[in-house]
């Protein structure tokens, strides 16, 4: 079946470090993929989609990069601020290919 | 305002009550998703429309779940018979058109099933 990984624990970093992120998936050939942020009590918000023919894509302080060989994606965010603290979703298309599938996300919490 | 709204923001209601959700989309999206989010985890695909069709309910967990956007706008998720496994936030998000497109997701309604 298809699954989404996404690194299972909370994220603790110092701010002004760079966070790293982690999606793999399986039984996937993704067209794109897409990386949302998501805080308490409210929606998700998109930041990034990166396509299969492209490696990396860079937004500001973020960076997300994508290798279909090893099914992996990396979300980084440079020079960490603690307003960069929530929880961070990763999203493939289902089969329709318009409807996500989304991972459990990861929580970043950045201390000053 | 320009964003996906969603009422109510949070819904209480006993077991066995029917309840309806509502999803004003942006304005001139064509993609209208539901999505359950339960604690802790992401969100999971119940149905997408495209303008008033419903495309897909492969996620509807089951027939007490029904949803409908007559009018290629506002859409209204229907759950009937409610039970506790019911209790989640249910988010709504709209996109302009078409696959690879960002989708935009409302507040979300918070549903609990006593």
């Amino acid at each position: 079946s298809q699954k989404i990984e996404q690194n299972s624990e909370a994220l603790n970093i110092q701010e002004g470090k760079t966070a790293t992120l982690t999606c793999n998936y399986t039984n996937y050939s993704p067209a794109y993929l897409q990386w949302y942020r998501q805080d308490p009590g409210r929606g998700p918000v998109f930041l990034l989609l990166i396509r299969e023919n492209e490696k990396e894509k860079r937004k500001e302080r973020l960076k997300v990069t994508f290798d279909t060989t090893l099914k992996q994606s990396l979300f980084h965010i440079t020079a960490s601020q603690p307003a960069d603290s929530a929880t961070y979703l990763c999203a493939l298309a289902l089969n329709s290919g318009y409807a996500l599938n989304f991972g459990k996300g990861t929580s970043l919490l950045v201390t000053p | 305002g320009a964003g996906v709204s969603q009422s109510p923001r949070y819904k209480v209601a006993k077991r066995g009550q029917d309840v309806a959700l509502r999803c004003d989309p942006i304005s001139g999206h064509v993609s209208l998703f539901w999505y359950q989010q339960a604690l802790g985890q992401g969100p999971e695909f119940l149905t997408y429309f495209q303008n008033e069709a419903q495309l897909d309910k492969s996620g509807l967990p089951s027939d007490r779940f029904f949803a409908e956007r007559p009018e290629g706008s506002v859409s209204t998720l229907k759950i009937q018979r409610t039970q506790q496994e019911d209790s989640a936030v249910y988010l709504c998000a709209s996109s302009p058109a078409g696959a690879a497109a960002e989708q935009y997701f409302g507040p979300g309604t918070r549903l609990t099933v006593t």
